[in-house]
């Protein structure tokens, strides 16, 4: 089975400072990949996904990730942190059939005005 | 666009009762599936559906119940709930292709005594 380790269950950023989100898989095969955000007391929402083709892939709302495979990472950026992105971020991984996805155990974002 | 929906967005459950959580998706979606949110273990597969009357386990399907009479709907069935199963319930639906993301409802919110 697929894990997903998400470094750093909190992460405090000051407004206008880059956000850092790091995500390791491990698959011996190419996953698919995903970064969701969660705001509180609703579900998941989809910021970006790499399944082939350009390594970085650009989200929703200035999000970005880069996939690297001899690191098995895929950790989230954005260049400058506002206050409306504090939230939850889970990054996700499936493969093959992309029956079953896996879902790190999320990092929760504060962003310091 | 309704999305995913789920009902009901909260419910408290004596130890030993039994309750469904419904799951609606209007997109077509031939992929369905269902999780567990608890803190610090991020989302966990419950079970999951390929199309119309074909369910499958994840993770952790133990003292839940699924079926897919139609392509629209996936319940889930506590049949005797624990405390343990006090959890927030996530549905989600995608397109079959292993690549897609899934969609995600807003949630149930459940409690057992």
């Amino acid at each position: 089975a697929q894990s997903v380790t998400q470094l750093g269950s909190h992460v405090s950023v000051s407004e206008g400072a880059l956000v850092l989100l790091r995500c390791n898989y491990s698959s011996s095969v190419p996953p698919y990949l995903f970064w969701y955000v969660q705001y509180p007391n609703q579900g998941l929402q989809l910021l970006l996904k790499y399944t082939t083709g350009a390594t970085l892939v650009k989200g929703i709302n200035g999000f970005e990730a880069e996939f690297k495979k001899s690191e098995t990472s895929f950790h989230l950026t954005k260049p400058s942190a506002h206050m409306s992105d504090a939230a939850e971020y889970f990054c996700a991984v499936s493969e093959g059939t992309g029956n079953q996805f896996y879902f790190g155990t999320g990092t929760s974002l504060t962003v310091i005005p | 666009n309704a999305g995913v929906t789920q009902t009901p967005k909260f419910q408290v459950l004596k130890t030993g009762q039994s309750m469904t959580l419904q799951c609606a998706q209007d997109m077509n979606h031939e992929y369905m599936s269902w999780y567990r949110q608890d803190p610090g273990m991020g989302l966990r597969l419950i079970h999951y559906s390929v199309g119309a009357g074909i369910t499958d386990q994840g993770e952790v399907p133990n003292g839940y119940n699924v079926s897919r009479s139609t392509t629209e709907d996936f319940p889930l069935r506590l049949l005797s709930a624990a405390p343990s199963q006090t959890s927030v319930y996530f549905c989600a639906s995608k397109k079959g292709q292993s690549y897609q993301p899934q969609h995600f409802g807003d949630g149930t919110r459940l409690s057992i005594l």
